[in-house]
């Protein structure tokens, strides 16, 4: 099955500057990552996903890479604001028969600081 | 659109008793939804894939008798905790599919406390 590892875990980053999560994925089938923006006991909330025929998805503040032949991708966070202040997962499918079923990454904990 | 809506938010109940969550999907029909457990500052762990129409299918490890799963119709499943125990204690969240190849969407979440 599939194994997604996020990094870091944990993020500080000064208002203003960049932020910067990388995943790895093991399945070189996979072909859709989502990413998930969860603040303290609210539900995931789905900010960015990309599609394997792409290599970059850009949506104002927030741009997602992938890179298939390392089988990673990254979410980019620019100009950041205290808002952006979250645990933010990536994930992947977790298997080639069915739709939805995803493999989440660990989190990143962001923190901004103004 | 895709909104998926999970009842109660929050509950409290004493060990031994039956608690159930709801996940509707409001504005579509949902053939599968999947329930997941998340314990503090930790990741979300998938326990069973609900769907419409047939048993559902659960990971490794999550007991099918403890964690009963009924997806009746295409707008509504239900998770059952039976027989809660303290160590049940956990956020857990819903979350459904439009349709093939479309995003995941996530409920609410039910913030469970078995006293």
């Amino acid at each position: 099955g599939e194994n997604v590892e996020q990094h870091p875990s944990t993020l500080s980053v000064q208002e203003g500057d960049s932020a910067v999560i990388k995943c790895t994925y093991s399945d070189s089938a996979s072909n859709y990552f989502p990413w998930y923006k969860q603040e303290l006991g609210k539900r995931p909330q789905l900010i960015i996903d990309i599609r394997s025929n792409v290599g970059e998805k850009k949506d104002q503040r927030i741009a997602v890479t992938l890179n298939k032949t390392a089988k990673h991708f990254s979410l980019h966070i620019t100009e950041t604001q205290p808002e952006d202040s979250a645990v933010y997962f990536c994930a992947a499918p977790q298997g080639r028969d069915s739709w939805g079923k995803f493999q989440f990454g660990a989190g990143t904990q962001v923190v901004v600081t103004p | 659109g895709a909104v998926v809506s999970q009842h109660p938010s929050r509950v409290i109940c004493k060990s031994g008793t039956s608690v159930k969550i709801e996940c509707r999907s409001l504005d579509f029909q949902a053939t599968t939804m999947f329930w997941y457990r998340q314990f503090p500052k930790k990741s979300l762990m998938l326990m069973a894939t609900s769907n419409e129409g047939s048993k559902a299918t659960y990971e490794q490890g999550v007991e099918k008798d403890k964690f009963l799963i009924n997806h009746a119709s295409l707008t509504l499943s239900t998770l059952t905790v039976t027989s809660a125990h303290p160590e049940d204690s956990s956020f857990y969240i819903c979350s459904a599919i439009a349709a093939y190849n479309s995003p995941l969407h996530f409920g609410n979440g039910t913030r469970l406390t078995v006293t």
